[in-house]
């Protein structure tokens, strides 16, 4: 059955520092492979998404994310938090053509 | 442009009541997809509708229904209201609803039981 994992519930970083949101999925055929970012009381904004080619994407904000097949990892980069960016992140991925399973998220705070 | 609407913004009930929910894609979007998502967890699919017709359905009961009309808009009933049923539903629209088309996600329903 297909599933995503995001390993950490909460994440603390300081304001200028990097940071990596881990995923790793469960999928058998070619994964279509999705970030979102949920704030407080919002919906869900897309930050990048993976279908195929160059296993390192680019998405808004200044996060990139890079595809690993042999690790079945999405692993979600920025070199440096802004404040801004705490809230939810969500990996997802495309199963069956419409289906689209989420990961549970991973929360980030971000501390001056 | 306008995005996805979703009305009600919140909505209280009571365990056996039904209730419904709309959600408005954005103009040119003919796919609505459906998502629950309980406090701490990721979005759960429910419904996804293109050009009208059902395409498929998560792991829900039949207590959940929907239906797309016309003009793309959306609707999810939920009837026999359950307490577990507390939850932010969340509506998403894409132009095809096939899986290379991101979605675009309303602000969601809060809906409460009591």
């Amino acid at each position: 059955a297909q599933s995503v994992t995001q390993p950490d519930i909460h994440i603390t970083v300081s304001e200028g520092a990097s940071l990596e949101l881990r995923c790793n999925y469960s999928y058998g055929a070619t994964p279509y492979l999705f970030w979102y970012v949920q704030s407080p009381g919002q919906g869900l904004q897309l930050l990048l998404k993976y279908f195929s080619g160059d296993t390192l994407v680019q998405g808004i904000k200044g996060f990139e994310a890079e595809f690993k097949r042999s690790q079945s990892s999405f692993n979600l980069r920025k070199p440096s938090v802004h404040w801004s960016d705490a809230a939810e992140y969500f990996c997802a991925v495309v199963a069956g053509g419409f289906k689209t399973i989420f990961g549970a998220g991973t929360r980030l705070f971000v501390k001056a | 442009d306008a995005g996805v609407t979703q009305s009600p913004t919140h909505l209280i009930k009571t365990r056996g009541q039904h209730v419904t929910l709309r959600c408005s894609p954005i103009s040119g979007h003919k796919s609505v997809s459906w998502y629950q998502q309980v406090l701490g967890q990721g979005p759960q699919f429910i419904f996804q509708y293109y050009e009208k017709e059902e395409r498929g359905r998560g792991n829900f009961p039949d207590r959940f229904s929907a239906r797309q009309f016309p003009n793309y808009s959306s609707e999810l009933n939920v009837n026999a209201l359950l307490l577990g049923d507390s939850a932010l539903y969340l509506c998403a629209s894409s132009l095809a609803g096939t899986e290379i088309q991101p979605q675009h996600f309303g602000d969601g329903t809060r809906l409460s039981i009591l």
